[in-house]
């Protein structure tokens, strides 16, 4: 399934299906850029991130993409598993000093069985 | 290997009366950042701080909001006279942040704090 931009907050995916969550940017000055995942009553956690120099970066069953030209960033996540339900934010910096991480508003990842 | 430590996980108070909100960076960390969630919402941020110092508070609200990360201890997240619109998720970050780097965020569990 395929969720495109942050208009549909809930993405519903089969088990075993790939997952991908799109996020727009507005800031055309953000240099890095981070994908977290929160589940019910916990903390958001880091699950990774890419710098603007790169346009790919892969991780274990997830990859990012990075669009600069249009401001755009995915998460894919490879046969998704119960346990991927959560909500996914992307997040932006902008500058050398990762002072502050301006959120996105989050989409809500389900999984049918 | 502890990560960021937070506490109380949940604190209820009365309108008028003040929160203190606890957070223990992960080891080796030295900054430390304090969002604000509310329910379905993405996390805002409110402060960064380094050792003794407060680098960037530009999401503070003016009044009864303040931080501190003293030489030692906790980072402290304090609000005085809460509000009903004070009832919401805080969450505090640390990271390495070596300088001219940008360092990834590790975000503690988080205190929900309800104002009846």
């Amino acid at each position: 399934g395929e969720n495109v931009g942050l208009h549909l907050p809930t993405l519903s995916v089969q088990e075993g299906d790939n997952s991908i969550i799109n996020c727009a940017y507005s800031n055309s000055a953000s240099d890095y850029f981070i994908w977290y995942k929160q589940e019910s009553g916990k903390g958001p956690q880091f699950i990774i991130d890419i710098r603007s120099n790169m346009d790919k970066r892969q991780g274990q069953r997830v990859t990012v993409l990075l669009n600069k030209t249009v401001k755009h960033l995915s998460l894919q996540i490879a046969a998704t598993q119960p346990g991927d339900s959560a909500v996914y934010f992307c997040a932006e910096n902008i500058g050398s000093s990762a002072s502050k991480i301006i959120f996105g508003s989050g989409t809500r990842l389900s999984i049918r069985p | 290997n502890a990560g960021v430590m937070q506490n109380p996980r949940h604190l209820v108070r009365r309108r008028g009366q003040e929160a203190r909100l606890r957070c223990s960076p992960m080891k080796g960390h030295s900054h430390v950042y304090w969002y604000r969630q509310l329910p379905e919402e993405g996390l805002k941020f409110m402060v960064y701080l380094q050792k003794e110092n407060i680098i960037d508070e530009s999401g503070m609200p003016k009044e009864r909001f303040s931080a501190e990360f003293p030489k030692e201890g906790p980072s402290i997240l304090r609000i005085q006279q809460v509000v009903r619109g004070d009832s919401a998720a805080y969450f505090c970050a640390s990271s390495l942040q070596l300088a001219g780097h940008q360092e990834t965020q590790y975000f503690g569990p988080g205190t929900r704090l309800l104002v009846l």
